[in-house]
């Protein structure tokens, strides 16, 4: 079945420092791709998205691009901040389906 | 605009005893979703439901039952509790078929003792 891979944490970084999280995926078909962020205490809520290949999600300063032939979506950002101190899961969505695959999540603290 | 709520935030069962969690959304989404997150793993999905009267199972089923009698309202219950039941419960909803578009509640801590 489909399934995500990404890289474990605990990630810790100081602020202004450069952050890749790594995801990589197995699903049949081509599957859409998510990042989720869940701050201490929240749900969950997407940042951002991509639905094929060669698409760039991008948004509050983090960008991850659909990469099919390494079946990857590794979400990065220039120059973290102690707000972003986060859980990010990859996820993803087969063909059109309402049902979300998740990874296992990779906690980021950020220290000013 | 409360979005998705669910209640309670955080309950402590004894095994055996059931349990109701709730989840309304205000957003008149059909699609609906009760995930379970476990410490250090993603979300699994216990059920979902695209419209009032239809629900179904997801990843993890078992030991749950669900019901949808109103397009807000998705209320998971918990039979008979048991320890490997202790979990953050999540439900979310969506109003278009496809995942970009889900919307998560904060979560019920469930704590089974």
């Amino acid at each position: 079945g489909d399934s995500v891979t990404q890289m474990e944490g605990p990630v810790t970084l100081s602020e202004e420092a450069c952050l890749t999280i790594n995801c990589t995926y197995t699903a049949t078909g081509y599957p859409s791709l998510f990042w989720y962020v869940q701050y201490p205490g929240e749900g969950l809520q997407l940042l951002l998205k991509a639905t094929k290949a060669d698409d760039k999600g991008s948004n509050k300063g983090f960008e991850a691009t659909y990469r099919k032939e390494t079946t990857s979506f590794h979400l990065e950002k220039g120059s973290v901040q102690v707000s972003d101190s986060a859980v990010y899961f990859c996820a993803l969505s087969g063909g059109g389906s309402e049902k979300l695959v998740f990874g296992k999540g990779t906690k980021l603290t950020v220290n000013p | 605009n409360a979005g998705v709520t669910q209640t309670p935030k955080f309950r402590i069962l004894k095994i055996g005893q059931s349990m109701t969690l709730q989840c309304t959304q205000d957003m008149n989404h059909n699609y609906m979703y009760w995930y379970r997150q476990d410490p250090g793993m993603g979300l699994k999905l216990i059920y979902y439901s695209v419209g009032a009267g239809i629900t179904d199972k997801g990843e993890v089923p078992n030991g749950y039952n669900v019901s949808r009698s109103t397009t807000e309202d998705f209320p998971l219950r918990l039979e008979l509790a048991a320890p490997s039941q202790t979990s953050v419960y999540f439900c979310a909803s969506s109003y278009f078929r496809g995942v970009e578009t889900q919307y998560f509640g904060p979560g019920t801590r469930l704590l089974v003792l």
